[in-house]
């Protein structure tokens, strides 16, 4: 089945700075990749996903990259700001497993005012 | 549209009982799925409903079960409580699971003492 790495577990960075979370997926049939952001005591959302037919989306001060080749795909957020603070969850999903996303462990970023 | 809603949103039980959570998708959406969030193992996949039949299973014992009605509602039931099943259990909800999108409800604390 699909494997799903995430690092790192906790990022710590001030506010203004960028900040990036990797994820490695182990099933290269996988070409689902969504990233979702729970903050504490709420549900997890959806803030940005990516299919494999597209190496880059961006959404205001989010982005995700992916590089099919390799098998990894990133989680940019600039001009980081205190409300980002969260635990943010990527994921993979295809035909492979029935399209039921693999999650990563969870990073949690800490955005220091 | 109304999110997807999830009740109890908290629970204690007893090493033993048996417990049943519900789940109520957004609507016209088809597919739910349940998972375990834990701090040590992030989001664990549980089982997927479609239609009624259990489409997706993930590696949970079979004290774990759940179905789903006409009305795309579901409930899980956690038969023999142990106290490592103490987590938030959080369902989500999907169009027909073949984008990968899924919405998540605001989950269950279950606590078993």
């Amino acid at each position: 089945g699909e494997n799903v790495e995430q690092h790192p577990s906790t990022l710590s960075v001030q506010e203004g700075d960028s900040a990036v979370i990797k994820c490695t997926y182990s099933d290269s049939a996988s070409n689902y990749f969504p990233w979702y952001k729970q903050e504490l005591g709420k549900r997890p959302q959806l803030i940005i996903d990516i299919r494999s037919n597209v190496g880059e989306k961006k959404d205001q001060r989010i982005a995700v990259t992916l590089n099919k080749t390799a098998k990894h795909f990133s989680l940019h957020i600039t001009e980081t700001q205190p409300e980002d603070s969260a635990v943010y969850f990527c994921a993979a999903s295809g035909p492979g497993g029935s399209y039921i996303p693999t999650f990563g462990r969870g990073t949690s970023l800490i955005v220091h005012p | 549209k109304a999110g997807v809603t999830q009740t109890p949103r908290y629970l204690i039980k007893t090493r033993g009982q048996q417990v049943t959570l519900s789940c109520s998708p957004i609507s016209g959406h088809r597919s739910v799925s349940w998972y375990q969030q834990t701090p040590g193992q992030g989001l664990q996949f549980l089982f997927e409903y479609f239609s009624e039949t259990q489409r997706n299973k993930g590696n949970f014992p079979g004290r774990f079960s759940g179905r789903q009605f006409s009305n795309s509602r579901s409930e899980m039931n956690v038969s023999t409580l142990e106290l490592g099943d103490s987590a938030l259990y959080l369902c989500a909800s999907s169009p027909s699971g073949s984008s990968g999108e899924q919405y998540f409800g605001p989950g269950t604390r279950l606590t078993v003492t």
